[in-house]
């Protein structure tokens, strides 16, 4: 099975500061990662497909990038809006098969 | 718009099995896979399979095979998922959520049901 390992588990920035979240695979997984955004008490919510494309209405300050087993997730700069817990997910190249989540990073404002 | 809308909380002893349901509109239901994910509480998420609303079929984590049923029934556009052998660490935030386009992309989610298994 592939391992995600993501880092952070927390962090707390300033508004308009720059926070960048971290995720390696276990194994080579291509681009197959997602990155979702869940906020207290909600369901998560689609922000990045395919490593590195951005989900249609969602802010461009949320970014991401890396193919193979480290990628990024990157907000350019802090909004009080984004707090909340953020997950990567991988997923094999089947029509789907399975998937794996990172263990979270929970993002507070300082 | 596309909507996921899943049954109320639930309450079971250990042992118990109990089933949750997801009524898909908006689209056309037996076109998109559904996933379901878990999430303990204070936890993170946890993916435990899909349904094809289309062919029936199903494919599972490997953690909840012989433990859990994902079913559909097309005519109401609802997909279920039942866990049995239930234990308190299955207490959870139950989602079920559509592969926006069968390419493991979930969008959107249903609202979440919680479990608790309690004796």
């Amino acid at each position: 099975d592939i391992q995600m390992t993501q880092s952070p588990s927390s962090l707390s920035a300033s508004v308009g500061d720059r926070v960048t979240i971290t995720c390696q695979a276990s194994q080579d997984i291509s681009n197959y990662l997602n990155w979702y955004q869940q906020k207290p008490g909600k369901a998560p919510k689609l922000l990045i497909y395919d490593a590195s494309n951005l989900e249609t209405g969602v802010p461009s300050r949320f970014s991401g990038s890396g193919s193979g087993t480290d990628f990024t997730f990157t907000i350019s700069s802090l909004q009080p809006e984004d707090i909340a817990t953020y997950y990567c997910q991988q997923y094999d190249n089947l029509p789907p098969g399975w998937v794996t989540f990172g263990g979270g990073t929970k993002v507070e404002i300082k | 718009q596309v909507q996921l809308v899943q049954s109320g909380a639930e309450v079971k002893k250990p042992g118990a099995s109990v089933k949750v349901s997801c009524k898909a509109s908006g689209y056309t239901f037996t076109g998109y896979y559904i996933h379901w994910v878990r999430q303990a509480p204070g936890q993170g998420l946890e993916w435990m399979g899909w349904i094809n609303p289309n062919s029936g079929g199903t494919n599972f984590a490997q953690q909840f095979q012989g433990r859990v049923t994902m079913t559909r029934d097309t005519s109401i556009s609802t997909a279920y998922m039942e866990l049995s052998r239930l234990r308190s660490d299955d207490t959870a935030v139950y989602y079920c959520a559509r592969d926006r386009s069968n390419n493991n992309c979930f969008d959107p989610w249903g609202q979440g049901t919680l479990v608790t298994v309690s004796s």
